[in-house]
């Protein structure tokens, strides 16, 4: 089955700075990959996905690369602000079958005022 | 607001009892996930169904089970619950069985079991 590994687990940066976090994938069949928001004591939220028909997806601050060769996408949020702060998990499956979406273990990403 | 609902929002038991969580997918959705997020951890894939039959196992314990029923809803029951129960039970919906389309997560329930 698929294995998504994420790092880093934990990310500080300053307020107005970029932050990336990135993961990779063992499933070359893999071609949906969503990134959810989780703020503490809530529901995961997505945030951005990208398929495998493209290499880069953008929304705003938050922008999401893929490189189907080397089975690794990432997250890049650019002039963080403080409700940035919370943990992203990454995931990853094959459209079609009956795959499940398989998490990363998460980032815990703190925004520093 | 993601249009999934979850009840009850939190659920405090006693060891070895039974529970039942409930979840309704948002409106055209028919597919329907349950995860178990422990605390500091992540979201662990339990089961899918899709049109009131299972189409996805994950780390589910035979102690839990689930079942879709004909109006979309979706149940799912805990017994002999144990201390490491305790966790955060999210369901999340899509619009297929293929997993083509973004699933969304409802508010979750918390489950606390002393």
């Amino acid at each position: 089955g698929e294995n998504v590994e994420q790092h880093p687990s934990t990310l500080s940066v300053q307020e107005g700075d970029s932050a990336v976090i990135k993961c990779t994938y063992s499933d070359s069949a893999s071609n949906y990959f969503p990134w959810y928001k989780q703020e503490l004591g809530k529901r995961p939220q997505l945030i951005i996905d990208i398929r495998s028909n493209v290499g880069e997806k953008k929304d705003q601050r938050i922008a999401v690369t893929l490189n189907k060769t080397a089975k690794h996408f990432s997250l890049h949020i650019t002039e963080t602000q403080p409700e940035d702060s919370a943990v992203y998990f990454c995931a990853a499956k094959r459209v079609f079958g009956n795959e499940k979406l398989t998490f990363g273990t998460g980032t815990r990403l703190t925004i520093i005022p | 607001d993601s249009g999934v609902t979850q009840t009850p929002k939190h659920l405090i038991t006693a060891t070895g009892q039974r529970v039942t969580l409930r979840c309704s997918p948002r409106s055209g959705d028919l597919s329907v996930y349950w995860y178990q997020q422990s605390l500091d951890q992540g979201l662990q894939f339990l089961i899918q169904y899709y049109n009131g039959e299972e189409r996805a196992k994950g780390n589910i314990l035979e102690r839990f089970s689930a079942q879709q029923f004909p109006d979309l809803h979706s149940e799912l029951n805990l017994s002999s619950l144990e201390l490491g129960d305790s966790a955060l039970y999210f369901c999340a919906s899509s619009v297929g069985d293929t997993g083509a389309y973004e699933q969304y997560f409802g508010p979750g329930t918390r489950l606390t079991v002393t």
